[in-house]
């Protein structure tokens, strides 16, 4: 049973476009929602995180955006660059006390 | 400051060999876990732990033995190495039952399965 549905599996964006992840998660008791990034060769490292309590959170180019009635949160990258292209992967946890659970991951190509 | 380092970086094994995955972090967590990433399946829990000497299974738990002897150290053994296990793996660590849950992820190891 996947707990937490990414889509889409991979995403074409020209430069300067906006690029948009979606993700959906099924455990309710879920609170913490973070979303990482990986580079090619490298380990997945925090872009950024979000919990229930709001409905956005922005962190320069980069908003989350979350419907805890849908049970839906997703990743704006506003004016993408092609040093965004990478992997992304969404996550959920109950306030680190239980082990993160991943999306299947979103491969980011952001051309010129 | 070191972070979370892993060991070997790439590794070969034949078939029924075994081999023990190190892990290692300097940031006193208490929480630490091995994931492996494999094509279009994402990253998947193996096994964690909460602390030294209390570990628990992840979502693909067979073929894995882990134990925490220490807050540092988190070694994955691979008893018999099979070819299905041919991947790239990760631990992590991170700080337990606290606000500031961020995960911190080493730089992984290529392990194939010949």
């Amino acid at each position: 049973q996947q707990q937490v549905k990414q889509s889409p599996q991979s995403l074409i964006v020209q430069k300067g476009g906006i690029s948009i992840i979606n993700c959906a998660y099924e455990n309710t008791a879920f609170d913490y929602f973070p979303w990482y990034q990986q580079f090619p060769g490298k380990g997945p490292a925090l872009l950024i995180a979000i919990r229930p309590d709001v409905s956005e959170k922005k962190e320069g180019r980069f908003t989350i955006s979350f419907n805890k009635s849908a049970k839906q949160f997703s990743l704006h990258i506003m004016d993408s660059q092609p040093g965004d292209s990478a992997t992304y992967f969404c996550a959920a946890s109950l306030s680190g006390n239980t082990p993160l659970v991943f999306g299947k991951g979103t491969r980011l190509s952001v051309i010129a | 400051n070191a972070g979370v380092t892993q060991t070997p970086k790439f590794q070969v094994l034949k078939t029924g060999q075994s081999m023990t995955l190190q892990c290692a972090q300097d940031m006193n967590h208490e929480y630490m876990s091995w994931y492996r990433q494999d094509p279009g399946m994402g990253l998947r829990l193996i096994h964690y732990s909460v602390g030294a000497g209390i570990t628990d299974q992840g979502e693909v738990p067979n073929g894995y033995n882990v134990s925490r002897s220490t807050t540092e150290d988190f070694p994955l053994r691979l008893l018999s190495a099979a070819p299905s296990q041919t991947s790239v793996y990760f631990c992590a660590s991170s700080y337990f039952g606290r606000k500031n849950t961020e995960a911190f992820f080493g730089q992984g190891t290529r392990l194939t399965v010949v």
